[in-house]
């Protein structure tokens, strides 16, 4: 199975802040990466898929790069409502395995 | 509108079964393949099952191989979860999601409690 190790776990930042979340494949991916973003007691949302293309309704301040084993997840201006806990996932091959999660916290 | 939406979420005895169901609308259900995400409190998302687009060929974590099995009623555009020796572990909020490219529509959740 593919593991996903994402980092930080836990991130403290201010409004208007630029940050940065990594995830590490322990084999090669491609570009077969999403990023999903969760808040408390709800279902997570989908941010980016393949790596760098941005989800449907997903603010452009949201961006993913990466390929092959490395990617990041970068918001360009923090704003209130990014407060959240975010995921990445690979869908290179079963079973799709998620990173342990980055929970995003005001600082 | 497109929808997902869970039901069938309860509290179990070890050992136990339970069907989880997911009414999908407003896309062509037979088109996508779906998958089973489930919570744990407190934790991390996993990925527990999947089905793809016709014929529809399944797949399943290896934490729930052979308890578990995933099926779809296209004329009903219903996904299915059928668990069988429950454990304790398998205690959880249990998503269900279509997938294109990226799970990029998730239900709302039914919760699955084994316990005792």
């Amino acid at each position: 199975d593919i593991q996903m190790t994402q980092s930080p776990s836990t991130l403290s930042a201010s409004v208007g802040d630029r940050v940065t979340i990594t995830c590490r494949a322990s084999q090669s991916i491609s570009t077969w990466l999403a990023w999903y973003q969760q808040k408390p007691g709800k279902a997570p949302k989908l941010l980016i898929y393949k790596a760098s293309s941005l989800g449907s309704g997903v603010p452009a301040r949201f961006s993913g790069s990466g390929s092959g084993t490395e990617f990041t997840l970068t918001i360009s201006s923090l704003q209130p409502d990014d407060f959240a806990t975010y995921y990445c996932q690979q869908r290179d091959s079963y079973p799709y395995t998620f990173g342990q999660g980055t929970k995003l916290e005001i600082k | 509108e497109v929808q997902l939406l869970e039901s069938g979420g309860g509290l179990v005895q070890p050992g136990g079964s339970l069907r989880l169901s997911c009414a999908a609308s407003g896309f062509t259900f037979s088109s996508y393949a779906m998958s089973w995400v489930r919570q744990a409190p407190g934790r991390g998302l996993e990925w527990v099952s999947a089905i793809s687009g016709s014929p529809g060929s399944t797949y399943y974590a290896d934490s729930v191989k052979g308890r578990f099995t995933i099926s779809r009623d296209t004329s009903k555009t219903t996904l299915y979860l059928q668990m069988n020796s429950l454990k304790a572990e398998d205690t959880a909020v249990y998503y269900c999601a279509k997938d294109f490219f990226a799970f990029d529509i998730w239900g709302q959740g039914t919760m699955v409690t084994v316990s005792s």
